[in-house]
């Protein structure tokens, strides 16, 4: 079946730093790919998408690539702020339209 | 725009009773409904897809007569956890899907309900 594999966290890293959290996946077909973000009291947001091979989703200065030779979507951002602390989904989702998540990463950012 | 609601968002019950949690899609309509279970510090996991009028699809594992499922109109979608136990003690979830271009269907997830089973 499909899996989601995201880096153990949590993260904690300082304001300004270089952002990586990685995320490979096992899917038959051609998923999509997304990476959710979940801030404290809240629901799950998008974050950003990429629905097939070598397409970059980006929003708010986070990106992440569609790798399929390495079945992989890293999470990367150039300089992370306070207000990026939240945790981080990596999901996909096959012909079903079912979400499959990985596990979750805890991202904190120290002033 | 594309906001799910949840209610409550917290509750504690005893051993034995029932408690129902709403779902709300609040500025559009959803054919599809999706219940999650989120564990501490783990991922969350799909219990059923709900579609308006007719029965939900659970998920393999899910005790159906346990989680009743209800999607009573384009707009709401309700949890029944029946007889809960303190095992049942989780975060549950909901997303409610929006029709979009091509083969994604964005889903807008609800901000959760604590129940805790005493």
């Amino acid at each position: 079946g499909n899996s989601v594999t995201q880096m153990e966290g949590p993260v904690t890293l300082s304001e300004e730093a270089f952002l990586t959290i990685n995320c490979t996946y096992t899917a038959t077909g051609y998923p999509s790919l997304f990476w959710y973000v979940q801030y404290p009291g809240e629901g799950l947001q998008l974050l950003l998408k990429a629905t097939k091979a070598d397409d970059k989703g980006s929003n708010k200065g986070f990106e992440a690539t569609y790798r399929k030779e390495t079945t992989s979507f890293h999470l990367e951002k150039g300089s992370v702020q306070v207000s990026d602390s939240a945790v981080y989904f990596c999901a996909l989702t096959s012909l079903t339209q079912k979400l499959v998540f990985g596990q979750g990463t805890r991202l904190t950012i120290n002033p | 725009g594309a906001v799910v609601s949840q209610h409550p968002s917290w509750v504690i019950c005893k051993s034995g009773t029932s408690v129902k949690i709403e779902c709300r899609s609040l500025d559009f309509q959803a054919t599809t409904m999706f219940w999650y279970r989120q564990f501490p510090k783990q991922s969350l996991m799909l219990m059923a897809t709900s579609n308006e009028g007719s029965k939900a699809t659970y998920e393999q594992g899910v005790e159906k007569d346990k989680f009743l499922i209800n999607h009573a109109s384009l707009t709401l979608s309700t949890l029944t956890v029946t007889s809960a136990h303190p095992e049942d003690s989780s975060f549950y979830i909901c997303s409610a899907s929006l029709p979009g271009q091509g083969s994604y269907n964005e889903q807008f997830f609800g901000p959760g309900t604590r129940l805790t089973v005493l």
